[in-house]
């Protein structure tokens, strides 16, 4: 495709309901991301993938929170028994090579809603 | 730590100019600015790299005091799209966590 891509756009979950969001990356782009951003904030780092690597998830918030990349290319970020202070909007984006210095590309987000 | 950007928030006239400050406690290895527009996701503006490599787009330009970990956003001759929030990003050395400023909201008038 021609850019990232995020799948739900918004999900509205019951507190306790388990979460799945996925996100597509750019064909071909080794690093992958996820951020959080709530209301009126700028996005927060969660966790950082190399390929299928892992090689960073020290943003993320607790044990309920899971990601996994596992061929290297879409990612899914799992929230299990959401709260309430999970709701927010969740970031994914893409870069080209693994270089700390590369450039980054968003996709829309998912908006997700606690009730 | 998060990086702190100045102004917090900035009404312009179509036409004036306007500088965003990103200023961070600890070393840098490069700065990038994005712009998100509301209910959209940020939108790569730039890359300033160790050794004050500057990088403009348009009538957007920055500028990177790696000594003062500092950055710069220069926006001349502000258009209306311009509006929206700037955030820098930043990655110290040797990690791979990626941190944004905490927030510049623009505002351009006609």
């Amino acid at each position: 495709g021609a850019g990232v891509s995020q799948s739900p756009r918004y999900k509205v979950a019951k507190r306790g309901q388990d979460v799945a969001l996925r996100c597509d990356p750019i064909s071909g782009h080794v690093s992958l991301f996820w951020y959080q951003q709530a209301l009126g904030q700028g996005p927060e780092f969660l966790t950082y993938f190399q390929n299928e690597a892992q090689l960073d998830k020290s943003g993320l918030p607790s044990d309920r929170f899971f990601a996994e990349r596992p061929e290297g290319s879409v990612s899914t970020l799992k929230i299990q028994r959401t709260q309430q202070e999970d709701s927010a909007v969740y970031l994914c984006a893409s870069s080209l090579r693994g270089a700390q210095a590369d450039t980054q590309y968003f996709g829309p987000g998912t908006r997700l809603t606690v009730l | 730590q998060q990086p702190v950007q100045s102004p917090q928030a900035v009404i312009l006239r179509e036409g004036e100019d306007a500088v965003i400050n990103c200023s961070s406690s600890k070393a840098l290895y490069s700065v990038h600015w994005y712009r998100q527009k509301h209910g959209e996701a940020p939108v790569f503006l730039m890359i300033l790299l160790k050794g004050g490599e500057q990088k403009g787009h348009e009538k957007i330009s920055a500028s990177f005091n790696e000594k003062k970990q500092q950055s710069s956003l220069y926006l001349t001759a502000s258009q209306l799209s311009y509006s929206g929030t700037y955030f820098c990003g930043t990655e110290a050395s040797g990690t791979y966590k990626y941190i944004f400023g905490t927030g510049t909201r623009l505002k351009v008038l006609a």
